[in-house]
């Protein structure tokens, strides 16, 4: 496998299941992200972790929690949601998260290919 | 704090048309700059990523943007366009936190159709 994978692809659950979303990166890379995307709106960045450091929290709802046991492997642990969290969720990760300088400019960041969450 | 507008939400080309899409950016810094591209279904993939080495930056499937400072623009360009073109397109900036660390901030998306 190479590059970020997500699984699982598409998932459907009710509000009140626990269910865990899970991302794995082969590049070697030291940061990874979750983000939220749903239809019409701007990517959401959720979590930022950095060599398995919670980096960034954008005041997500606790019904969302992360974990990051290692720099390969991200999960996001979901519970009780609500409709409005059904969206695609995508996983990222990149060489770093601190800026190389103003002359290296930022990290790309390489995604993987999403979990389709639909919340019933 | 940067941001990044995209000036259309949708383009429709036909097949071997140019395809511009459009992109301005506020920053108070010297930003990165990048384009990602999303097929149906699928997640983000990098097109080009602009870093004040050379404003014409070429990326894959021959798709280029120009960093224009004096216009705060980073428009993505195609001279022909082909069916497989047809996807969502991100125009992103790079961020820096108040903590020091960098964050990308993403454009709402044009979605480019390419018709036969």
């Amino acid at each position: 496998e190479t590059g970020v994978t997500q699984t699982p692809r598409h998932l459907v659950m009710g509000m009140t299941n626990k269910k865990s979303l899970k991302c794995e990166q082969h590049l070697g890379h030291n940061a990874m992200y979750w983000y939220k995307q749903s239809a019409k709106k701007p990517l959401e960045l959720m979590f930022v972790y950095s060599l398995e450091e919670r980096v960034e929290n954008n005041s997500v709802p606790s019904r969302f929690s992360p974990e990051c046991p290692n720099s390969s492997h991200l999960f996001l642990h979901l519970h009780t949601l609500q409709p409005e969290d059904s969206a695609l969720y995508l996983c990222a990760s990149s060489q770093d998260f601190f800026p190389l300088g103003l002359a290296g400019g930022a990290y790309e960041q390489y995604f993987g290919p999403g979990t389709r969450l639909t919340v019933t | 704090a940067q941001s990044v507008t995209q000036l259309d939400s949708h383009v429709s080309v036909s097949e071997g048309t140019p395809v511009l899409l459009r992109c301005n950016y506020s920053s108070s810094y010297s930003p990165s700059l990048f384009w990602y591209v999303q097929h149906p279904n699928k997640g983000l993939q990098l097109l080009l990523k602009y870093t004040s080495a050379a404003t014409l930056v070429k990326g894959i499937n021959g798709f280029e943007a120009e960093f224009k400072k004096s216009e705060t623009s980073f428009h993505l360009t195609k001279p022909s366009a082909h069916m497989s073109d047809a996807a969502e397109y991100f125009c992103v900036v790079s961020d820096q936190d108040p903590g020091g660390y960098n964050k990308l901030i993403f454009g709402a998306g044009t979605r480019l159709a390419v018709h036969p």
